[in-house]
């Protein structure tokens, strides 16, 4: 049983537009919510994350949201730019043990420019 | 700090030989973690440390499976009679707990097994 579920493969925005990848999760024990990025042949890069006494943080462009009733959590890009053509993982730790993370599979941003 | 290495970055190998990897952290991090992550999907947790004591052991991590933290400083982690469902990229991050900046991953080795 997959906890963390980032349906959409792949997303491809135009630039200048607003990107928006979803991540669902399952289990009520995750309170801490991380987006990692990640380009070809390199590790995942901390992105942004959430706390679940939180509903919405904000860094720069992106910005990333929390609905704990339904277990959703959502990354927003605004203005996408082609340099944020990577994959996009979600993942749900509890903030005891941030470290350890349960990761949805990614999600393919593609920005055209 | 040049940030998380791993050794090597590519590792072929036979089926049923043994292989190392290796992870050097973020000196001040006192936490490590080990993941694997196969083809189109994204990491899976294998095991962590806490300094040098191995604190939790994923059920993917079988007797096949030995990791060390010898001094809470450097990594291993060495698969013995390695098969061809080994073959995957295993990474390694590392962090302080309650960080907010998240964990640090190397770029990870990938391994084949032939």
């Amino acid at each position: 049983d997959q906890q963390v579920k980032q349906n959409s493969p792949s997303l491809s925005v135009q630039e200048g537009r607003i990107s928006i990848l979803n991540c669902d999760y399952t289990n009520s024990m995750f309170d801490y919510f991380l987006w990692y990025k990640k380009y070809p042949a390199e590790g995942p890069t901390f992105l942004i994350s959430i706390s679940s006494i939180k509903d919405k943080n904000e860094d720069g462009r992106f910005t990333v949201f929390l609905n704990k009733s339904a277990k959703h959590l959502s990354l927003h890009i605004v203005p996408s730019q082609p340099g944020d053509s990577a994959v996009y993982f979600c993942a749900a730790s509890q903030n005891t043990n941030a470290g350890k993370s349960t990761f949805g599979d990614g999600t393919t941003l593609t920005v055209k420019p | 700090d040049t940030g998380v290495s791993q050794d090597p970055r590519h590792k072929i190998t036979k089926r049923g030989q043994n292989v190392t990897f290796r992870c050097d952290p973020i000196s001040e991090h006192n936490r490590l973690y080990w993941y694997r992550q196969t083809l189109g999907q994204g990491p899976e947790f294998l095991t962590y440390f806490q300094n040098e004591a191995q604190l939790e052991k994923s059920r993917l991590l079988s007797d096949r499976f030995s990791a060390e933290r010898p001094k809470g400083s450097f990594s291993t982690l060495e698969i013995q009679r390695t098969e061809q469902g080994d073959s995957a990229m295993y990474l390694c991050a590392s962090g302080v707990l309650r960080d907010s900046r998240g964990y640090t991953f190397g770029s990870g080795t990938r391994l084949t097994v032939v």
